[in-house]
């Protein structure tokens, strides 16, 4: 069965300094991958996808994202961050197949404290 | 982002009774799903839907049932509220299954006490 593991609940790190989320999924095929951040009160926004292809993903508000097949990770990165990067964030894993009906199982999640 | 709404926004109820989740989106998407979103667990799916009158089940999914009888509306129902399902609740969209982006409502908070 698919799963996707985010080994950090919580992580502080000091505005400016680089940003490193983990995610690691099991999956017996090659995986649709997507990063999505919540605000506090809001919805899930898109960060950034993987699918096919390079496997070094740029996203929005600065942030990219490495598929290792070898290693089954996805992890997220920011060189600097921002205090508006404190949030929460979500790893997904999404399935192949003609059968497949968009389904996407989340990880428990990553909050992101910045300190000024 | 895609128009999507979700009502009420913030709901308390009590044990034994029925409540009905609201999704509305302009988008005009085939796929819409409801999540629900603990602590610790992040989003799991509730129920999906890949057309109108065509839904399934996900990993959580009982104790609730859906409905969709237009392209633009989803509806989530408790059938008889626990504690249980205090939660909060995301509905999404997306315009194809495979490879496509999940644009997410704004949430609706319940609680049943």
């Amino acid at each position: 069965a698919q799963s996707v593991t985010q080994p950090d609940i919580h992580i502080t790190v000091s505005e400016g300094a680089s940003l490193e989320l983990r995610c690691n999924y099991s999956y017996g095929a090659t995986p649709y991958l997507f990063w999505y951040v919540q605000s506090p009160g809001q919805g899930l926004q898109l960060l950034l996808k993987y699918f096919s292809g390079d496997t070094l993903v740029q996203g929005i508000k600065g942030f990219e994202a490495e598929f290792k097949r070898s290693q089954s990770s996805f992890n997220l990165r920011k060189p600097s961050v921002h205090w508006s990067d404190a949030a929460e964030y979500f790893c997904a894993v999404g399935a192949h197949g003609s059968s497949n009906t968009g389904k996407l199982i989340f990880g428990q999640g990553t909050t992101l404290q910045v300190k000024p | 982002d895609a128009g999507i709404t979700q009502s009420p926004r913030h709901k308390v109820t009590e044990t034994g009774t029925p409540v009905t989740l609201r999704c509305h989106q302009t988008e005009n998407h085939r796929y819409m799903y409801w999540y629900r979103q603990d602590p610790g667990h992040g989003l799991r799916l509730i129920h999906y839907s890949y057309g109108v009158k065509d839904t399934d089940k996900g990993e959580v999914s009982d104790g609730y049932s859906v409905s969709r009888s237009k392209t633009e509306d989803f509806l989530l129902t408790l059938e008889s509220a626990t504690s249980s399902q205090t939660s909060v609740y995301f509905c999404a969209t997306s315009d194809r299954a495979n490879q496509e982006t999940q644009y997410f409502g704004p949430g609706t908070r319940l609680l049943v006490l």
